[in-house]
């Protein structure tokens, strides 16, 4: 079974300054889709990145970019320039090639952000 | 992209009764997600809802406790029956479209007392 393993619970990070959010998944897979969900206290679910394994390219998003190490099995999220607004919990998520939207989310790394 | 609409937004419910949610999503959808977010914790697929069929439960989750409606392709509704205080959650739907994005509900925070 796949499993999504965050080992941050808390992150903090000084305004404008870059911070990277780890995680590693587990699979026996080749094609699969990783993202990133930010969920502030609005309880909204809100994309921040997607990366597909077969692409070797690292996703980026403006301020958002990740690190896609897939012989690792890892999947960091690095924002840079970090705003007052990117505080929140963010969610790493797995989906495999023909699960059709079902997603495996970690464990969750609250980001706070310090002016 | 999807917007889905669910109601209620929160609700607090004496133990031993029911509650459903409902979920209603902008355009037509194949299937929809049920999960639940515990509090502090993160996000667990409850089931999958395909229109005109039986919903798909993970592990851990039953039909009886957890039933499952999914009357036409743009809404389904979920109900936790017979709460206990170990069912308050956050309880979000979620549908996929697209390249594998997946688009969630604001989510029902669901408290019993």
């Amino acid at each position: 079974a796949q499993t999504v393993t965050q080992s941050q619970p808390e992150m903090s990070v000084q305004e404008a300054e870059t911070v990277t959010l780890s995680c590693t998944y587990d699979t026996s897979e080749s094609d699969y889709y990783l993202f990133w969900y930010k969920q502030p206290p609005s309880r909204q679910m809100i994309l921040v990145i997607r990366q597909e394994a077969y692409k070797q390219q690292n996703a980026t998003e403006n301020r958002f970019s990740v690190n896609f190490q897939k012989a690792a099995k890892s999947f960091s999220l690095k924002i840079s320039d970090s705003q007052l607004g990117d505080a929140a919990m963010y969610f790493c998520a797995y989906e495999g090639n023909n699960q059709g939207g079902k997603l495996i989310f970690g464990q969750g790394t609250e980001l706070s952000v310090k002016p | 992209s999807a917007v889905i609409s669910q109601k209620p937004s929160r609700d607090i419910c004496q133990r031993g009764t029911s509650l459903t949610i409902q979920c209603q999503v902008d355009s037509q959808v194949t299937m929809m997600f049920w999960y639940r977010q515990q509090p502090g914790q993160s996000l667990t697929l409850i089931a999958t809802a395909n229109q005109g069929s039986e919903a798909t439960y993970e592990s851990g989750f039953v039909i009886d406790k957890f039933p499952i409606s999914r009357p036409n392709l743009t809404f389904s509704t979920l109900t936790v029956s017979n709460m206990s205080p170990e069912d308050s959650s956050i309880y979000l739907c979620s549908v996929t479209q697209g390249a594998f994005e997946a688009f969630f509900g604001q989510g029902t925070r669901l408290t019993v007392v």
